[in-house]
């Protein structure tokens, strides 16, 4: 089973602010098929990215997803106060579908 | 708009049974792989179960096989998970997702608000 670990555990930004988030899989992710899921408390996880790099549908711009094979980033350009949640990454290449453990973006 | 409606958790012994049900709308159900997913504080998110749209074949995580059925009514736009010899681990925040109509092997993009089931 491929395990994905996130980093960092927390980020504390500020609106306005470039989040960067990490997701590092033990082994390589078949065809780059990872996803990064947005929850917010008291919420189901939305869909935000897939195949490592496209958006889903309504995902603003300021969202970006990239990387390859074991490593990949989730970029939020300029963050909002929607945006201050808990990120997921999870690769869907490789059986059994696994997740990280997640990234929480807090307001500093 | 696509909704997925959970229902059937609850507090349950171990060794004890649950049926969850998943009522989805919005969509052409039957026309969409399903699954389940699970999550607690400790361990976070977890694959459960996925079951395909048309020939209902079914997976299941080794943590759940042989003891959890998912399945499918397409004419009543209903997913299900029958879960038996349920264990105190088995306690979790129990979602409905819908795969993502990507081709092939896509992630979920849309999920229920969940349904809560405690083994204890």
């Amino acid at each position: 089973e491929i395990v994905l670990t996130q980093s960092p555990g927390t980020l504390s930004l500020s609106p306005g602010e470039r989040a960067t988030l990490s997701c590092r899989a033990s082994q390589s992710v078949r065809s780059n098929l990872l996803a990064w899921y947005q929850q917010n408390p008291g919420q189901a996880p939305r869909l935000l990215i897939y195949g490592a790099s496209s958006r889903a549908t309504g995902i603003p711009d300021r969202f970006s997803g990239s990387g390859s094979g074991t490593d990949f980033t989730l970029t939020i350009s300029r963050l909002e106060p929607e945006d201050f949640a808990v990120y997921y990454c999870q690769q869907y290449g490789n059986s059994p579908r696994t997740f990280g453990q997640g990234t929480k973006v807090e307001i500093k | 708009e696509v909704q997925l409606l959970e229902s059937g958790g609850g507090l349950v012994q171990p060794g004890g049974s649950l049926r969850l049900s998943c009522a989805a709308s919005g969509f052409t159900f039957n026309t969409f792989a399903m699954s389940w997913v699970r999550q607690t504080p400790g361990k976070g998110l977890e694959w459960v179960s996925a079951i395909s749209g048309s020939d209902g074949r079914a997976y299941y995580a080794d943590s759940v096989k042989g003891r959890f059925t998912i399945s499918r009514d397409n004419s009543k736009s209903t997913l299900s998970l029958q879960m038996n010899s349920l264990r105190a681990e088995d306690t979790a925040l129990y979602y409905c997702a819908r795969f993502l109509p990507c081709g092939g092997d896509c992630p979920f993009d849309y999920w229920g608000q969940g349904t809560l089931v405690t083994v204890s």
